[in-house]
């Protein structure tokens, strides 16, 4: 199975607040799981990325915690602005070709309100 | 660094026409880069593979005659859409490889009419 599953489809955090996105995977092959941010018309930027041989990562506001044997990763937001108003996509890949063929969730819509 | 451009950003054009989009790697070589496209609202779907020297790959249910790939140099990937259709019309990405992870152009907006 190489689908990856995201959840939720819409969040609305508040200003300060954390905001928290969900990932599933079922291809034990997947070994590099990024996270990117997309705004409208833009294409997505990579946010932050973690490889299974650690459990947590954290780069500014930004943190992916990862659960091997639960086979599920997520993107913790802290202290949400709303420039982080944005769709954000996790993704995995398995290595193909330098890791970038890559598998995506299907987006979660982040709405900060002020 | 990882800078991927893309052109061009916005493309009208009308039915029956092709359409070339081009992608550059601006600060590193690509010797493989790939295609997406995405509808409103919904994820990014791998088109193809595009590898510099040799064939595209391409994934399930993409017409290759439709949608041709050519990587001609290790900084540019074309996708050129023939004969398009108002069903062609989607927003497309390509990326790059760059050490590890991937990084994304600005996209182009094509409209058929």
């Amino acid at each position: 199975q190489q689908q990856v599953k995201q959840s939720p489809q819409s969040l609305i955090v508040q200003k300060g607040g954390i905001s928290i996105i969900n990932c599933a995977y079922e291809n034990t092959a997947f070994d590099y799981f990024p996270w990117y941010q997309q705004f409208p018309g833009k294409g997505p930027a990579l946010l932050i990325a973690i490889r299974p041989d650690v459990s947590e990562k954290k780069e500014g506001r930004f943190t992916i915690s990862f659960n091997k044997s639960a086979k599920q990763f997520s993107l913790h937001i802290m202290d949400s602005q709303p420039g982080d108003s944005a769709t954000y996509f996790c993704a995995a890949s398995s290595g193909g070709t330098s890791y970038g063929k890559l598998t995506f969730g299907q987006g979660t819509i982040l709405t900060v309100h002020p | 660094g990882a800078v991927v451009s893309q052109h061009p950003s916005r493309v009208i054009c009308k039915s029956g026409t092709s359409v070339k989009i081009e992608c550059r790697s601006l600060d590193f070589q690509a010797t493989t880069m790939f295609w997406y496209r995405q509808f409103p609202k919904q994820s990014l779907m791998l088109m193809a593979t595009s590898n510099e020297g040799s064939k595209a790959t391409y994934e399930q249910g993409v017409e290759k005659d439709k949608f041709l790939i050519n990587h001609a140099s290790l900084t540019l990937s074309t996708l050129t859409v023939t004969s398009a259709h108002p069903e062609d019309s989607s927003f497309y990405i390509c990326s790059a490889s760059a050490g590890l992870g991937a990084f994304f152009g600005q996209g182009t907006r094509l409209t058929v009419v």
